[in-house]
């Protein structure tokens, strides 16, 4: 079984720029979630995706966005990046949209913003 | 105030000891209560998932709820240095209403056990 695999593991970027971070999900698992996760933070919740549409949403700005695919893989998008979008960004995928269901995380990408 | 309230630490203990990792909440609405486990430079690890007050046990480790206190707790028994890294508690309620699932994380307490 192939777990939740993400690309690139790392990532420096300059402010006002855009990025793509990019999740395959868990084999069987049909929906994916994105977290940013600051030093010393727990992870906050972005938004999650279920048959290729955002299905709910966290406390983020618009140019946070995202896509799934047919393939139940997804990217996050980020405009305009800004110095405090530096984090730890964690993808991870569930076999259902239910409230128990359990969340497996991927290795995150870690992006930097100078 | 914070919705999960979780002591950073770092909590230090010898080889061998009893750990308790704890994190209080003040959601009434939250259900489903996890506890994750992150290694430096990984994502979070699902350890344990429960969603109803009282004890579940799964080898060293022992997922305690109380929902009357919003409390929760993790016991790890004959802690190992390899047990050694941030333990974050996440939970979650019905939210939405297309059901989508968002958990809400504590900051994590790093936990450090020594040879």
């Amino acid at each position: 079984e192939t777990g939740v695999t993400q690309s690139p593991t790392h990532l420096i970027k300059t402010r006002g720029q855009q990025v793509t971070l990019r999740c395959s999900s868990q084999s069987g698992h049909n929906t994916v979630s994105w977290y940013q996760q600051a030093l010393g933070q727990g992870p906050q919740f972005i938004f999650q995706y279920y048959r290729e549409e955002e299905n709910g949403r966290g406390n983020f700005p618009p140019r946070f966005s995202g896509l799934q695919f047919p393939n139940y893989s997804s990217e996050l998008n980020v405009n305009a990046l800004e110095l405090d979008d530096s984090a730890l960004y964690l993808c991870a995928s569930s076999p259902s949209t239910a409230y128990n269901s359990p969340l497996h995380f991927g290795n995150g990408t870690r992006l930097t913003v100078t | 105030q914070k919705e999960v309230e979780q002591d950073p630490g770092p909590l230090s203990v010898p080889e061998g000891a009893i750990v308790s990792l704890n994190c209080t909440y003040s959601n009434s609405a939250f259900q489903y209560f996890m506890w994750y486990r992150q290694y430096s430079r990984k994502g979070p690890e699902l350890l344990m998932y429960t969603y109803s007050s009282g004890n579940k046990e799964d080898g060293r480790f022992t997922a305690q709820v109380d929902k009357s206190s919003k409390y929760i707790s993790l016991f790890i028994r004959d802690s190992q240095p390899s047990d050694s890294a941030t333990y974050l508690c996440a939970m979650s309620a019905r939210a939405g209403t297309t059901g989508f699932q968002k958990l809400v994380f504590g900051t994590g307490t790093r936990l450090l056990v020594s040879p």
